[in-house]
This record gives structure tokens, C-alpha cells and sequence, in this order.
């Protein structure tokens, strides 16, 4: 089977930067996503790593280690808006074009 | 506009009853897949389908069924069997046979079981 780790909750002020980590163990590992979820919507993507190394996407950026099976979402210059869920979730052998999701980390921004 | 179509937003449903739970896409998308989400969970995988006619038991499927009759429409009915089964339902899609990490999420479905 599959598995996910992620902290359940991270707090941070505007302007910060914060690092959501994930770790996982699945067979046959194709590649990691990363979703937000506003309260009561649905999710967004906002990324997918498949190979080792950084991807950056305007403020956000993801790395992943295949490795180590390890993940990170970094969210910079933070603003209120960036006040969601996150979720990592793998694409492995077993699940198809499926996504297995972690239970999520919410993220609140003060100012 | 493209996208995916879930109805009803909300639904109530006395214990017993089975529902089903609409989900339609125009992104001329051939995968299809059904999640479950409680109040501060990750989303679970019910039923996912690769292609028209063909469809996968995911980690939760017990007490609920699917069909894939078209390559537009991935309904899901949710059984008398459930026996938990007021939750948050999403479908998404996603679309090419490598797959790219990104599904496509319909607004969800909120049912309750008074």
C-alpha cells in the first residue's frame, strides 16, 4: 500500500516563508503532486515532480527527492490568501493515473 | 467553458436510501475518479476508470458503485451498504495515459444522512 506524511498544521505571518514537507512510501513511485484546497472548495493543482530537483512556479516552488522519498512545497512572500490546505499526493504503480493523497496540511497566514 | 459538472451541490438522504451522485466532464478527458473527503482528512480514492467501459476499485470502494458508460459521465451511487456515508464527494479527471500529476476537480458534492 501507500502512505503520506505531512504536519497537520503550519502557521506563518505575510511576508514569510514556509516549507510544507512530505514523505511517502508507495511501490513503484511515478511522481508527486501538490494540491490547495480553499475551505469548502475543491482542490487546485499547483504542481507535479517527477524527477529529483526544484520546480518554481511564481511564489511557489516544489522539490522532491526520490531517494529519500521526500517532498517539500515552499510558499513565499506569503500573503492572506495563501490560507488553505495542502496536500502532497503520489502517483504510483498500484493506483493507475490515480492520485493516493496525504491527509493535508493547513496552512494559516496572519499579518 | 470546459470543465467538470458534479450534482447535486448538496444532498439528504434518510438512512437506507441509495443516492446517486453526478459527475460529467467536457474536457474530453479519458480518465475518471471518484474521492471521499471528511471534515479535516485527505481526500480517499472510491472508483477510479481509465477508460470507457473499465473501472478500478480504489482504497474505500465498499458500498459504493460506478459506471462508465460514456467517456463523458462517471457516476457514482452511494448503497444501504455504506455505512458511513455523510461526506464530501469529489470527482476529477484527468486527461493522456502517462499522466502529468494535475487532475481536474469538479465543485463536489456534500451528502448528508440524517
Amino acid at each position: 500500500g501507500q502512505s503520506l506524511e505531512q504536519p497537520s498544521e503550519v502557521t506563518a505571518v505575510e511576508g514569510a516563508i514556509v516549507q510544507i514537507n512530505c514523505t511517502y512510501q508507495t511501490s513503484g513511485f511515478y511522481g508527486l503532486s501538490w494540491y490547495q484546497q480553499h475551505d469548502g472548495g475543491a482542490p487546485t493543482f499547483l504542481s507535479y515532480n517527477a524527477l529529483d530537483g526544484l520546480e518554481e512556479t511564481g511564489r511557489f516552488s516544489s522539490f522532491l527527492s526520490r531517494s529519500d522519498s521526500y517532498g517539500y512545497l515552499l510558499l513565499q512572500e506569503l500573503q492572506m490568501k495563501d490560507s488553505a490546505s495542502y496536500f502532497c499526493a503520489v502517483r504510483d504503480q498500484e493506483a493507475g493515473t490515480a492520485l493516493i493523497f496525504g491527509k493535508g496540511t493547513t496552512l494559516s497566514v496572519s499579518s | 467553458d470546459g470543465g467538470i459538472t458534479q450534482s447535486p451541490k448538496y444532498l439528504f438522504r434518510k438512512e437506507g436510501q441509495n443516492v446517486t451522485l453526478s459527475c460529467e466532464q467536457n474536457l474530453n478527458h479519458d480518465a475518471m475518479y471518484w474521492y471521499r473527503q471528511d471534515p479535516g482528512q485527505g481526500l480517499r480514492l472510491i472508483y477510479y476508470s481509465q477508460i470507457v467501459n473499465d473501472f478500478q476499485k480504489g482504497d474505500i470502494a465498499e458500498g459504493y458503485s460506478v459506471s462508465r458508460e460514456k467517456k463523458e459521465s462517471f457516476p457514482l451511487t452511494v448503497t444501504s451498504a455504506q455505512k458511513n456515508p455523510t461526506a464530501f464527494y469529489l470527482c476529477a479527471s484527468s486527461g493522456g495515459p502517462g499522466g502529468t500529476g494535475e487532475l481536474f476537480f469538479g465543485e463536489g458534492s456534500r451528502l448528508t444522512v440524517l
